[in-house]
């Protein structure tokens, strides 16, 4: 198994506090993605990084911000955490970008309350 | 825009096949089969890129149809281990990195 591991895996939370989700990587890939999923809905892409201080909006992205200051580590912070964030969210990781033989390992989850 | 996947739920028996459908209002470059079994991640089965390679575990099978922008996953003699739900994720050419992820097939094999 890849090895990614997120913390915390589960939180519950007020409305309006900041949530600070954290993907570490033992990998050494270059590309790190932060995912929620919910029902009915998939997999949506929030942010994506590409390199150490390199990231990019997904489709989600209003309301989240990222954070990449070592290649193991990918941050996703919920500024201001809406009950509409309630969600699971997934860290992945790959060695090359999509489209090529691009392989996405996934982390086991965090699951976030928001109340 | 999300791809379409079809049927939204399939119930098997043991030893039965199935197929699974995803489509596309948009010109693709690649589509990715993964499986998520309930409460783990998901599980990465296929890539399939325009113009006919592929990548994946020797069990699965899958098409891309270029014309159509529609892919199917081939699952045959299935077993109880196949249960779960099945997502594909398509790549447009200029999509920048981006999967955009169907809403799941999900998957029930009874003994």
């Amino acid at each position: 198994d890849a090895g990614i591991t997120q913390s915390p895996r589960h939180k519950v939370t007020e409305t309006g506090t900041p949530v600070t989700l954290r993907c570490h990587q033992t990998e050494n890939h270059r590309y790190m993605y932060w995912y929620r999923q919910d029902p009915g809905h998939g997999l949506r892409l929030i942010h994506y990084s590409y390199g150490v201080k390199d990231t990019d909006k997904g489709e989600v992205s209003d309301g989240y911000s990222v954070s990449r200051s070592k290649t193991e580590d990918f941050l996703l912070t919920l500024e201001s955490a809406t009950s509409s964030q309630t969600s699971v969210y997934f860290c992945a990781i790959s060695e090359s970008m999509a489209g090529e033989y691009n392989e996405q390992f996934f982390g086991p989850g965090t699951r976030l309350t928001v109340l | 825009q999300q791809p379409v996947q079809s049927p939204q739920a399939v119930i098997l028996r043991e030893g039965e096949d199935a197929v699974i459908n995803c489509s596309s209002s948009k010109a693709l470059y690649s589509v990715h089969w993964y499986r998520q079994k309930h409460g783990e991640a998901p599980v990465f089965l296929m890539i399939l890129l325009k113009g006919g390679e592929q990548k994946g575990h020797e069990k699965i099978s899958a098409s891309f149809n270029e014309k159509k922008q529609q892919s199917s996953l081939y699952l045959t003699a299935s077993q109880l281990s196949y249960s779960g739900t099945y997502f594909c994720g398509t790549e447009k050419a200029d999509s920048n990195y981006q999967l955009i992820w169907g809403a799941g097939t999900k998957l029930i094999i009874k003994p």
